[in-house]
């Protein structure tokens, strides 16, 4: 099936800073998705998008829907060590989902 | 509110054994998906349903593999014979028409 490209593939931060990741597909999207997987865990839903330029908050997160609806980013402000592990983009259209490849963030103390 | 829900969470099975994994979907939410994850390849569709139909198995590896949800509130995927390649951490995911996919917790599989 389709995957979505996800960058950067691992990031090693310090607390404190801020982090950037984005996804790009070929398609257009009706919804974008950001999910978290932490080890043993599946992934955990984190925000939703639902427009093309809509930007939403969750906490220190901020998820923008791309205006082209082919691209999306999640921006993490003032990292934490709970911050760690792999974060997923997810493009919706019709009944089915499409994943990227993940962004796996270690954030060091 | 419950979530989804995925048992057995670990398995252990030798080589041609059957495999029966379980997931009750959230109430109400009309469309289950069964995801694979490994390492090398990710999330892999395998099946999902919409309203206990099956509407895209394209992603099931091979005819070992079989996928049922004879009712709104539960499914099962069926490894037989498992192989040592099967092993993988499998997802159940569902989806109420929102746009928004939920996923249980997994259950990861070990074949021997």
């Amino acid at each position: 099936g389709q995957q979505l490209n996800q960058s950067p593939q691992s990031m090693f931060i310090q607390e404190g800073e801020d982090v950037s990741m984005n996804c790009t597909s070929s398609s257009i999207f009706n919804t974008w998705l950001w999910y978290k997987q932490e080890p043993g865990e599946g992934p955990v839903l984190l925000i939703a998008l639902y427009k093309a330029g809509e930007l939403t908050s969750n906490g220190r997160l901020t998820a923008q829907f791309g205006i082209t609806r082919k691209d999306s980013f999640l921006n993490i402000s003032a990292s934490i060590p709970s911050d760690v592990g792999i974060y997923f983009c997810a493009g919706h259209t019709g009944n089915q989902f499409y994943f990227g490849t993940g962004t796996s963030l270690t954030v060091i103390p | 509110d419950a979530g989804v829900i995925q048992s057995p969470r670990h398995e252990v099975t030798e080589m041609g054994q059957e495999v029966t994994l379980r997931c009750k979907p959230i109430s109400g939410h009309n469309s289950l998906f069964w995801y694979r994850q490994t390492m090398m390849r990710g999330l892999e569709l395998l099946i999902y349903f919409n309203n206990n139909v099956p509407i895209d198995d394209s992603g099931m590896p091979e005819d070992r593999f079989s996928a049922k949800m004879p009712n709104a509130s539960f499914s099962t995927l069926k490894i037989q014979p498992s192989e040592p390649r099967d092993s993988a951490v499998y997802f159940c995911a569902s989806n109420g028409n929102t746009g928004e996919l939920f996923f249980g917790e997994g259950s990861r599989l070990t074949v021997l």
